[in-house]
């Protein structure tokens, strides 16, 4: 899997939309691009996956440019319940199974 | 329901004793996998398999042990060997290959070595 470099914590207020940004310089040609949410004492959560340009859904956007060395995921319009860790990982899709989290990025959403 | 369970919830051990997580699912997934979470950290990758009879050491494998005698099943083994048990464990699994890496992860078992 490429390493990923995340922001350790970031925080925001209710009702703003929240960008956080992964590194990934080494990504491969054939690497795609995952985001996990995770609250406290619960497993992970599959948020988004994305290989090029952006990709929306009913929970967040993943915005990845052109040279695919970076994606950001992006969350709209906060709330509380949003605090929470999130996690980047890049890889392969179809030829790795070893699936390794970063530390990942703790989100706190203040009223 | 399709998904994945884990039990029990809470797990407690006296040092020197081995014990036993269970992880069960019935997604049909060929691959799963076992993680460690230790407070404010992220998950640690302790093994993993693909198939039935097949399994891989992750990062942190010392003092663990697995077994995958069926599809269903991917129990962890922590035992005496394993100095610091005291952890969040998260089981896991996938669609073998992972053509969309989503993967789909239980509840979580809170050992505690008393």
């Amino acid at each position: 899997l490429a390493k990923t470099t995340q922001p350790i914590s970031m925080d925001s207020y209710e009702g703003q939309e929240v960008n956080i940004t992964c590194s990934h310089n080494n990504i491969a040609t054939n690497d795609y691009i995952t985001w996990y949410q995770q609250f406290p004492s619960q497993g992970p959560r599959f948020i988004i996956q994305g290989y090029k340009t952006k990709v929306t859904n009913e929970v967040a956007s993943l915005f990845i440019p052109a040279d695919r060395k970076s994606s950001t995921l992006s969350l709209p319009r906060v709330s509380l319940s949003d605090t929470a860790v999130y996690y980047c990982l890049v890889g392969e899709t179809y030829n790795n199974n070893d699936m390794r989290f970063g530390a990942g990025t703790r989100l706190t959403v203040k009223p | 329901d399709g998904g994945i369970t884990q039990s029990p919830k809470y797990l407690f051990r006296k040092e020197g004793q081995n014990v036993t997580l269970s992880c069960e699912q019935n997604l049909n997934h060929d691959a799963m996998y076992w993680y460690r979470q230790d407070p404010g950290q992220g998950l640690r990758l302790i093994y993993y398999s693909q198939i039935v009879n097949d399994f891989q050491k992750g990062d942190i494998a010392e003092g663990y042990s697995v077994s995958r005698e069926k599809k269903e099943s991917f129990p962890l083994t922590v035992t005496s060997a394993q100095k610091n048990p005291t952890a969040f464990y998260l089981c896991a699994s996938s669609i073998d290959p992972p053509m969309n890496y989503e993967a789909f992860f239980g509840q979580g078992t809170r050992l505690t070595v008393v």
